[in-house]
C-alpha cells in the first residue's frame, strides 16, 4: 500500500519570504501523480499544484514550485513570496496512475505567515 | 460554472441513527469520490463511484455506503452511527478517473 509521509505538523515564516514543506512517499508503482492541496479555514481543499512521475521537470504554478526527486521519494512545495493567504493546512497526496481516483493523503501541515 | 455542492453543511445525529450526505459534483464530471477528515486519522479514502458504478472502496466497515445517480450526483450513507464517525466528509469530483479531483465544501458531522 502507499503512503505518505509530512514530517513538519508546523510551519511558520514571514509574510514575503519562502518556505518549504516536505513531504515522503512510498510506493512501488512506477506510474502515479503527486498533489499538493491548500485547505484553508473554510475547509475546502485546493488544488495548488501537480506532478506527474514520468515527468522529470518540476512542476511551477506562479509562486508555487516543487522539488520532485523520484529516487529518493520525495516531494517538497515551495512557496514564493509568502502571502497572508497562504495561510491554512496543506496537504501533500499521492495517486496511483491505474486509473481509480483515489487519494492518499499525508498528516497536513499547518503553515502559518507572521505579518 | 458552480462547484462542488454538498448538502447539508452541517449535521447532528444520535448515536444509532442512520444519516445521508449529498455530492452535486461539477456538471459534466462523471468521477466523485469521498473521503473522510478527522484529527486522529487525517484523509481518509472512503470510495468512488464513476458512471453509476463503485470503483474503489477504502476500508470502513459496511456501515458505509453510496451510490450514484443516473445525473452524477452522489449520495454516501452511514447508518447504526457510533462517535468516532463525527468527522468532516468531503467529496470531489473530477471529469474522469485520470484527472485532478476538485473538492467541495464539506459536511461536519458531529454525532452525540
Amino acid at each position: 500500500a502507499q503512503t505518505v509521509t509530512q514530517s513538519q505538523p508546523e510551519m511558520s515564516v514571514q509574510e514575503a519570504e519562502t518556505v518549504t514543506l516536505s513531504c515522503t512517499y512510498d510506493t512501488s508503482e512506477s506510474d502515479y501523480y503527486l498533489f499538493w492541496y491548500k485547505q484553508p479555514p473554510s475547509r475546502q481543499m485546493i488544488l495548488v499544484i501537480r506532478q506527474e512521475a514520468y515527468k522529470q521537470q518540476n512542476a511551477t504554478e506562479n509562486r508555487f514550485s516543487v522539488n520532485f526527486q523520484k529516487a529518493a521519494k520525495s516531494f517538497s512545495l515551495k512557496i514564493s513570496d509568502s502571502q497572508l493567504g497562504d495561510a491554512a493546512m496543506y496537504f501533500c497526496a499521492y495517486r496511483s496512475g491505474e486509473g481509480a481516483q483515489k487519494l492518499v493523503f499525508g498528516q497536513g501541515t499547518r503553515l502559518t505567515i507572521n505579518p | 460554472k458552480a462547484g462542488v455542492t454538498q448538502t447539508p453543511r452541517y449535521l447532528i445525529k444520535t448515536r444509532g441513527q442512520q444519516v445521508t450526505l449529498s455530492c452535486s459534483p461539477i456538471s459534466g464530471h462523471r468521477s466523485v469520490s469521498w473521503y473522510q477528515q478527522t484529527p486522529g486519522q487525517g484523509l481518509q479514502f472512503l470510495f468512488e463511484y464513476f458512471s453509476e458504478t463503485q470503483r474503489n472502496k477504502g476500508n470502513f466497515p459496511g456501515r458505509f455506503s453510496g451510490r450514484q445517480f443516473s445525473n452524477s450526483r452522489s449520495e454516501m450513507n452511514v447508518s447504526t452511527l457510533e462517535l468516532g464517525d463525527s468527522a468532516l466528509y468531503l467529496c470531489a469530483s473530477s471529469p474522469q478517473s485520470h484527472t485532478e479531483a476538485f473538492f467541495g465544501q464539506g459536511t461536519r458531522l458531529t454525532v452525540v
